[in-house]
């Protein structure tokens, strides 16, 4: 079966450095996302990982390792603004999304 | 770049009443595009794949006679809630695949909040 890993809930602190992980089982691997969504909105596109490595944006970095079935989202510098839950979505074979439930973060002052 | 828009945002509605929503890419193409439906702290759930000019392709346990999906130009697809009944009631948010780009990203809408009394 197809099935998405990732903490339900992570607290961190205004400007530290906070790392979700996500491990995946998935019908073949056509990439990875990772978005975010605050509560009561849609899901705003960060990151997509379709090579192993790091891929870099700004404050959000985002890592895969397609042997390992494994991606993590790295927050730097985290703003009161950064608390929502963080959805991470790899694409299988058919090209379809599978989605997980995410990781809920809460930053606090 | 890469906008998507519902409409509405908010819709509260009778029972048996139909209801629909809109979808549009405004600054790309979309060949397809996606619907979803989200209760409250629950995962994003695939309703149907919406393909330009085609039928929808339907996820199991959706009936397609309920949720009527018309994807007529290449920047907007609509989701018709046929007789809403108050399990209805849900966040729909819809997203699109950018034609022009081999990326596979998908680019979310807004997002509709149903409510059926």
């Amino acid at each position: 079966g197809q099935n998405i890993d990732q903490p339900t809930e992570m607290t961190a602190t205004e400007g530290a450095i906070v790392q979700i992980n996500c491990t995946y089982q998935t019908s073949g691997f056509n990439g990875l996302f990772w978005y975010q969504q605050h509560a009561g909105e849609a899901p705003t596109f960060l990151s997509y990982n379709v090579l192993d490595g790091l891929e870099e944006k700004g404050r959000f970095s985002s890592f895969l390792s397609r042997s390992k079935g494994y991606s993590y989202l790295l927050l730097k510098e985290l703003q009161m603004k950064d608390s929502a839950s963080y959805l991470c979505a790899p694409l299988d074979s058919n090209y379809q999304l599978i989605w997980g439930a995410g990781t809920k973060l809460i930053i606090k002052p | 770049g890469a906008v998507v828009s519902q409409h509405p945002s908010r819709v509260i509605c009778k029972s048996g009443t139909s209801v629909k929503i809109e979808c549009r890419s405004l600054d790309f193409q979309a060949t397809t595009m996606f619907w979803y439906r989200q209760f409250p702290k629950q995962s994003l759930m695939l309703m149907a794949t919406s393909n330009e000019g085609s039928k929808a392709t339907y996820e199991q346990g959706v009936e397609k006679d309920k949720f009527l999906i018309n994807h007529a130009s290449l920047t907007l697809s609509t989701l018709t809630v046929t007789s809403a009944h108050p399990e209805d009631s849900s966040f729909y948010i819809c997203s699109a695949r950018d034609s022009g780009r081999e990326q596979e990203t998908q680019y979310f809408g807004p997002g509709t909040r149903l409510l059926v009394l």
